[in-house]
């Protein structure tokens, strides 16, 4: 089947602790995207990557660090430096173009005790 | 740098009624318009979209939304809304010099029987 695969879908950890949150896809697109989600907040941009190898900060890039070593797998790790991390994960990718749908991953919900 | 506003982060209403969610954006440069739903615990889906062409674009559901380009405005209706129609919604705007998908804070859309 064709999509994103976000894992793990629920995350608890303890304050201080690196969490990585990974995003796998099988579409082929070149673009993908962590968004993060707060009640009231809409979704927040992170960090995208164009293509392999290479990734911009997006508006709440701070706390937050990514890696593009494959075209398939852009992996989100949640630092200590984070100072609010619990909250709803997702992974998107997206069809070339400006134009392009994005394509949604179902999410990762990070809680931290 | 463009923005998107939804005034009503709650929309409730009867099912079978109509339903209006409003979205209005900021941008000095031509944009395309989206909306996305999201039901609970998932990620987002496309719900519609306006590149270019007609003003008015449909879903398959029976949503509909209207670029208005002088009043900044992309408002989704529907004329009878159903219980499963219960979600999330999401504006999104992005423009034609960027890859960045900017969201709104999206509208929580109740439907009563």
């Amino acid at each position: 089947d064709g999509g994103i695969t976000q894992s793990p879908k629920y995350l608890f950890r303890k304050e201080g602790q690196n969490v990585t949150l990974s995003c796998e896809q099988n579409l082929n697109h070149d673009a993908m995207y962590w968004y993060r989600q707060d009640p009231g907040q809409g979704l927040r941009l992170i960090y995208y990557s164009q293509i392999v190898n290479d990734f911009q900060k997006g508006d709440i890039a701070e706390g937050y660090s990514v890696s593009r070593e494959k075209k398939e797998s852009f992996p989100l790790t949640v630092t200590s430096a984070q100072k609010n991390p619990t909250a709803f994960y997702l992974c998107a990718t997206k069809t070339s173009g400006y134009t392009g749908e994005l394509f949604f991953g179902e999410g990762s919900r990070l809680t931290v005790l | 740098a463009q923005s998107v506003t939804q005034l009503d982060s709650q929309v409730p209403v009867f099912e079978e009624a109509p339903v209006e969610l409003r979205c209005n954006y900021s941008s000095s440069v031509s944009v395309y318009l989206f909306w996305y739903v999201q039901y609970p615990n998932q990620g987002l889906q496309l719900l519609l979209k306006y590149l270019s062409g007609s003003t008015l674009v449909e879903s398959i559901n029976g949503f509909e939304a209207e670029f208005n380009k002088s009043q900044t405005s992309f408002h989704l209706r529907k004329p009878s809304v159903h219980i499963s129609d219960t979600a999330e919604y999401f504006c999104a705007v992005i423009t034609y010099n960027t890859d960045k998908l900017i969201f709104g804070t999206g509208t929580r859309l109740q439907v009563f029987p």
